[in-house]
């Protein structure tokens, strides 16, 4: 069984700093492209950025509202990936959800977390 | 960029049946994946490649693609479909996922 699980989110002001932590299990991490898609209150879902496997490059893309502000690295040995937010705006106020990205860029996104919510406010 | 466009709410009584459009240019030519997502819940893939179900989604949920607009087609509405419905595509510029604005699905 394919668990995804979250770990982190909370209450921050306006540039400062946060990370996200995400444990997957039930499939082979190691080869696994891992992503982020956030959803602001009452707004639809959002593409933030993905980690290829070290197999594939291990490197990073990001969604033009994030880049620079926003790393993501991943810990294979924990099947763990991490998504560190830095110089946090208001509208970075959302529910984060940590999701495995299809390899083939043509497949849907079929494993999800529970979501982290991080509130970005004075 | 690519941009998908959708309804923002749709409304059916239930045993009728919802129709959720989602719009892009030449849409038929790319493959739609729809998901379903409740209140504060993770989104479920409910159809993909246009018109495949996954296992465990109701076979009262279909899909259908051509041209300018794809369609996630809900029959025999239960109050248990009450949701939000959005649709995503590949770019094929970027290679980045896009993904529609959602549709709520109301059960009268």
């Amino acid at each position: 069984e394919v668990q995804v699980v979250q770990s982190g989110g909370g209450s921050v002001k306006p540039g400062g700093s946060l990370r996200l932590s995400c444990t997957a299990s039930g499939f082979t991490f190691s080869i696994a492209w891992m992503a982020w898609v956030r959803q602001a209150p009452g707004k639809g879902l959002e593409w933030v950025g993905r980690i290829k496997s070290a197999i594939d490059g291990g490197t990073t893309e990001f969604a033009a509202p994030v880049q620079g502000r926003f790393t993501v690295s991943r810990d294979d040995s924990k099947n763990t990936v991490y998504l560190q937010m830095n110089s946090l705006k208001a509208e970075d106020t959302a529910l984060y959800f940590c999701t495995r990205e299809p390899r083939d860029v043509s497949s849907p996104f079929e494993f999800w977390g529970q979501g982290a919510l991080v509130t970005v406010a004075s | 960029s690519y941009v998908l466009t959708q309804s923002p709410s749709v409304s059916v009584a239930p045993e009728n049946t919802a129709r959720i459009t989602c719009g892009g240019n030449n849409i038929g030519s790319e493959s739609v994946h729809w998901y379903q997502q409740k209140s504060g819940q993770a989104p479920v893939v409910v159809i993909s490649y246009d018109n495949d179900r996954p296992s465990g989604i109701p076979e009262r949920f279909s899909g259908s693609n051509s041209g300018n607009t794809a369609t996630l087609t809900i029959s025999r509405v239960e109050a248990g479909d009450e949701a939000d419905y959005y649709c995503q595509v590949w770019d094929r510029s970027s290679h980045h996922p896009v993904f529609g604005g959602g549709t709520k699905l109301t059960v009268l």
